[in-house]
């Protein structure tokens, strides 16, 4: 069946270190991926997402490319913020058949140090 | 302001009493789903409605009951509530029919404590 399977955190990184969150995914056909991020205290909220195999998905400088030979959609930002500080989700979507919701991952906690 | 809309947002109850726990979007989203969220098990679904009176149980349905009478509400009910039951819980919805390539849009979150 579909399956997302996220790196377990927390994460504790310092101000402008580089961030990697890892992610994989077992699923047929072509699914849609997405990274959700939940800010303490706060709903989730879409941060990016690809469609198509090869896709990058870019917000707030975060940026994740949709890898289909090796099932990926690795998390990355190049220099983190305090502001980070949140829960990030891995999550896939399927609207084939009776299928149609997200399947999601534990989630990762991360952590900026100032 | 585009939103979705929980209420109440904390609760603290007793094993038995019956609670309604509110959710509306103004978006004329047709799809809505209800999660609870729980350390260490992250997301899990509890039901989803594809449209008005169309609704369907998710991955955790026990407990729990739903209706969609109108396209912008989707309140969980909690008929009898259980300590099991206490968690986090959001309300989502989405513009697409099917929330696989969509984007979900989920209120704060409601903090619900059965004693």
């Amino acid at each position: 069946g579909n399956s997302v399977t996220q790196m377990e955190g927390p994460v504790t990184l310092s101000e402008e270190a580089f961030l990697t969150i890892n992610c994989t995914y077992t699923a047929t056909g072509y699914p849609s991926l997405f990274w959700y991020v939940q800010y303490p205290g706060e709903g989730l909220q879409l941060l990016l997402k690809a469609t198509k195999a090869d896709d990058k998905g870019s917000n707030k400088g975060f940026e994740a490319t949709y890898r289909k030979e090796t099932t990926s959609f690795h998390l990355e930002k190049g220099s983190v913020q305090v502001s980070d500080s949140a829960v990030y989700f891995c999550a896939l979507g399927r609207n084939a058949g009776n299928n149609r919701k997200l399947i999601w991952g534990l989630g990762t906690s991360l952590a900026v140090n100032p | 302001e585009a939103q979705v809309t929980q209420n109440p947002r904390y609760l603290i109850t007793v094993t038995g009493k019956k609670l309604t726990v509110t959710c509306s979007q103004n978006m004329n989203h047709e799809y809505m789903s209800w999660y609870r969220q729980d350390p260490g098990l992250g997301l899990r679904q509890i039901y989803y409605s594809m449209n008005v009176e169309v609704t369907d149980k998710g991955d955790v349905p026990e407990g729990y009951k739903v209706s969609r009478k109108e396209k912008r509400n989707f309140p969980l009910i909690l008929e009898s509530p259980s300590p099991n039951q206490t968690s986090l819980y959001f309300c989502a919805s989405s513009p697409s029919g099917t929330p696989g390539t969509g984007e979900l849009f989920f209120g704060e979150g409601s903090r619900l404590t059965v004693l």
